[in-house]
This record gives C-alpha cells, sequence and structure tokens, in this order.
C-alpha cells in the first residue's frame, strides 16, 4: 500500500539553527500539505502546496517557514532560526485529485528545539 | 474561518461498550467531515468520512452521523475493543483544496 514517507523521525536541534523536513508524498498525489501537532494537542495546518506553488497557508507559517518541492518527489519543509516553540510533531500529508479525496499522513517527525 | 470542537477530550470505556465522540463545527460551507484515528507514535489515519450529502454512514463497529442543521456530527464505536484505544480527531472542509481544520481529539481508552 503506497504511504507518505517523513525522514527524520526524530531531529533535535538548537535554538537559532536551520532545520529541513522532508517527505515524500505519494506518487500520485497532487495536492500537499504541512501541519504541526504540539505534544498533546489538536492537529494544526501550517501550509498548503499544489502545482509548485503555495495555495494556502495559516497564521503560524510565517516568515521562518519555507516548503519547497525542488525535484518533483521530495517535498520539504525549512525551518529557517527555530525557537523553543517550535517543537511539536510536523506531518506531511498528501491527496490526489478528488476535491474532497482522503488525506493521507505520514508517520511525522519530531522536533525538539533546545 | 472554520471552528471544530470535539468533545469529551478524554473517555474511557469498558471492552464492549460503546464509544460516541461529538464535534460541532462553525462553517455551514463545511461538506466533508473524516474522522481520523491517532495510535502512539504515529501519524492520523482515517478511519471514516461523511459528506453533507448524507446523514449517516456505517463501516462495521464504526458510525458517524451529520446534522448539518445543528453544525455536528458524531463518531459512534461499538463492541469496543482494547485495539480501538488511541486518539480520535474529528475534522471539517470543504470541496477542493481547503485544508481540513481538526478538533482536538479524543483519547479513548478501551479497558478490558
Amino acid at each position: 500500500e503506497p504511504e507518505v514517507t517523513q525522514t527524520p523521525s526524530h531531529q533535535v536541534t538548537q535554538m537559532g539553527q536551520e532545520v529541513i523536513l522532508r517527505c515524500v508524498p505519494i506518487s500520485n498525489h497532487l495536492y500537499f500539505y504541512w501541519y504541526r501537532q504540539i505534544l498533546g494537542q489538536k492537529v494544526e495546518f501550517l501550509v498548503s502546496f499544489y502545482n509548485n506553488e503555495i495555495s494556502e497557508k495559516s497564521e503560524i507559517f510565517d516568515d521562518q517557514f519555507s516548503v519547497e518541492r525542488p525535484d518533483g518527489s521530495n517535498f520539504t519543509l525549512k525551518i529557517r532560526s527555530t525557537k523553543l516553540e517550535d517543537s511539536a510533531m510536523y506531518f506531511c500529508a498528501g491527496k490526489g485529485a478528488a476535491p474532497t479525496g482522503e488525506l493521507f499522513f505520514g508517520e511525522g517527525s519530531r522536533l525538539t528545539v533546545l | 474561518g472554520e471552528n471544530v470542537e470535539q468533545h469529551p477530550s478524554t473517555l474511557s470505556v469498558q471492552e464492549g461498550d460503546s464509544a460516541v465522540i461529538k464535534c460541532t463545527y462553525s462553517d455551514s460551507a463545511s461538506n466533508y467531515f473524516p474522522w481520523y484515528k491517532q495510535e502512539l507514535g504515529k501519524g492520523p489515519q482515517l478511519i471514516i468520512d461523511i459528506r453533507s450529502n448524507v446523514g449517516e454512514k456505517k463501516d462495521q463497529r464504526i458510525a458517524v452521523t451529520l446534522n448539518k442543521t445543528a453544525k455536528h456530527f458524531s463518531l459512534h464505536i461499538t463492541e469496543t475493543q482494547p485495539e480501538d484505544s488511541a486518539v480520535y480527531f474529528c475534522a471539517a472542509g470543504s470541496s477542493g483544496n481547503t485544508p481540513l481544520v481538526f478538533g482536538k481529539g479524543t483519547r479513548l481508552s478501551v479497558i478490558a
């Protein structure tokens, strides 16, 4: 069964450092998302990406965040200068062409900022 | 924007009993309501969804009901088993690329 793959599974970084989280979506998916889940809290939308550009972003997704899909397969989330409050589980998700198709999530990347 | 409220935050049931989790939403334009199950250390997985043109949907021991007038929808799990223990999230969305908005989750514990 196809799945969304995320790396790393866990990253520990110092405050102020840059972090890149990587995702390999399911090959026939067209819409890609990053969500964040702070420990014990709800899953929050960060950004959606379609046709090689951002289609929507939340208030959380400020200038410290960026996304790209440089080679048509990997979908990355970059945090330029991490803050303590960026510590969370980051989930990549994707879906196909259907308007309200199923959203498939990866297993997440746990980011710990010290 | 959309706001999804979910209750209860925790729920303990005896094995074999039923569990009900309720959600409300605010945006009348929302027409897609999925439920996700998240096991420890894993990403959310879709277990059932319902669209606004139906009032109820069932898949074995899981059912979801939707009341569009009242803007609420519920997840029903019958004959609960220990492996049903997880965090369950409801979500609401609309057509196209609009991102899903999630509730805060319900931690379900099924006691053997």
